[in-house]
Parts: C-alpha cells; structure tokens; sequence
C-alpha cells in the first residue's frame, strides 16, 4: 500500500523558511517524479514542484521558482520543499504525491498534507 | 499557461440522479485531462485520467469524454459519498501543470 506522510509545516513569519519532508512507502520510490500541491483555505488546488526520479530534474510554478527548491533522497525514500522568502500568499496545505506511472502531472497517490501558515 | 473553467459552480443534487460536470480548456489539451474529487479535510483522489480511463478502484459510475478543449464528467447514479468537490487537471501543456477552480456536487 502506497504511504506518503508530510511533515515540517508550521507558523512562519514572512520572509521566513521552512523544509517540508515526505515520506514515502509502499512503492518504488526512485522510479516516480514526486510532486507538491498546494490548497489555499476555502480555495483550489496549485501545482507547485515536480521532480524527476533520479532528482536531476526539477519544475516549478511561476509563483514559487527561485524562493522553493524541491529535492529527494532515494535511499530514504523522502521528498524535500525548501521554501525561503514565504509570503502571506503561500499559506495553504501542502501535498506530496506520486506520479501515476510515467504520466507526469497525474497524481495518483496523496498524503494528507501539511498546513503553512505565513503571517506575523 | 493553460486556463481551466468549470461549470456550474455548484451542482445540487439529489441521490440516484445523473451528475454531468464540465471542464473547458484554453487551449487543446488532447487527451491529457484528469479529475479529482475532494472531500472536506481530505486530500484529492485521482478518478480519470487521460480524459476517460477510471483509476484503480473508482467505481464504473464515473465516466469521462471529451477531446479538445472540452470535457465532461458524468456521474452516472449519484451515491450519498459522491458529494464533493471535483476538479479537472491537464498535463498537455506544462509546466505549469494547472487544475480548474473546481465543481461542488452537494445535496438538493
């Protein structure tokens, strides 16, 4: 049974950082590019990162690239998102999840999310 | 970036009756739509993907069709654990992967 649990979510000023962890089982980790979706309160959903299986590659959203990095370790079996420089926009519920496959983009498997809350 | 619009809003419905959801893209996406239903305090659970294939275990009731840039989710008999929120997702175009502003099916 595929198992993602986030962690590191929290009460952050702005202009602060935080490292949110995803940890995963259940699959073969190193194969699947590892995504992040975020859900602001009372809104939708946003893609926020991916990541290829072996790391090398990355993608992010517009509203994130260059403040959040997102990075894995296979012998782990966790996923990172280093968030630097968060703003009061980016206050949401973070989600892990899987790729379906070698269909990137399509999220098969989630975790239960980590909330962030940017505010003074 | 590839804009999604869903409509209605808001669907009400009763149980049993028929759901038809719909999702509009942009620009073509092909056949590279998903969606996902979300309930309250729940993460999202794939349904379809690739316009019409149903994920593992999601119940022959939901169907999806479409091509293009416009889509539809049909629930065929509604079940009382189908209200929810239902978004649509495209993967043609990206990054940025983008998801519609969703549809909520709650009870008439």
């Amino acid at each position: 049974e595929v198992q993602l649990l986030e962690s590191g979510g929290g009460l952050v000023q702005p202009g602060g950082s935080l490292r949110l962890s995803c940890a995963a089982s259940g699959f073969t980790f190193s194969t699947y590019v590892m995504n992040w979706v975020r859900q602001s309160p009372g809104k939708g959903l946003e893609w926020v990162s991916s990541i290829g299986g072996s790391g090398g590659d990355t993608f992010y959203a517009d509203s994130v690239r260059g403040r959040f990095a997102i990075s894995r370790d296979n012998s782990e079996n966790k996923v990172y998102l280093q968030m630097n420089g968060l703003r009061a926009v980016d206050t949401a519920v973070y989600y892990c999840a899987k790729t379906l496959g070698s269909l990137t983009g399509y999220s098969d498997s989630w975790g239960q999310g980590t909330l962030v809350t940017v505010s003074s | 970036e590839i804009v999604l619009t869903q409509s209605p809003a808001t669907l009400s419905l009763s149980p049993g009756e028929r759901a038809t959801l719909s999702c509009r893209a942009s620009q073509s996406v092909n056949s590279y739509l998903a969606w996902y239903q979300q309930k309250p305090g729940q993460a999202p659970r794939l349904l379809i993907y690739d316009v019409s294939n149903r994920a593992t275990g999601i119940p022959a009731r939901f169907s999806g069709s479409g091509s293009g840039t416009d889509f539809t989710l049909t629930i065929s008999t509604l079940e009382p654990e189908d209200f929810a929120v239902y978004y649509c997702q495209q993967r043609s175009d990206w990054p940025p992967f983008t998801f519609g502003p969703g549809t909520r099916v709650d009870i008439k």
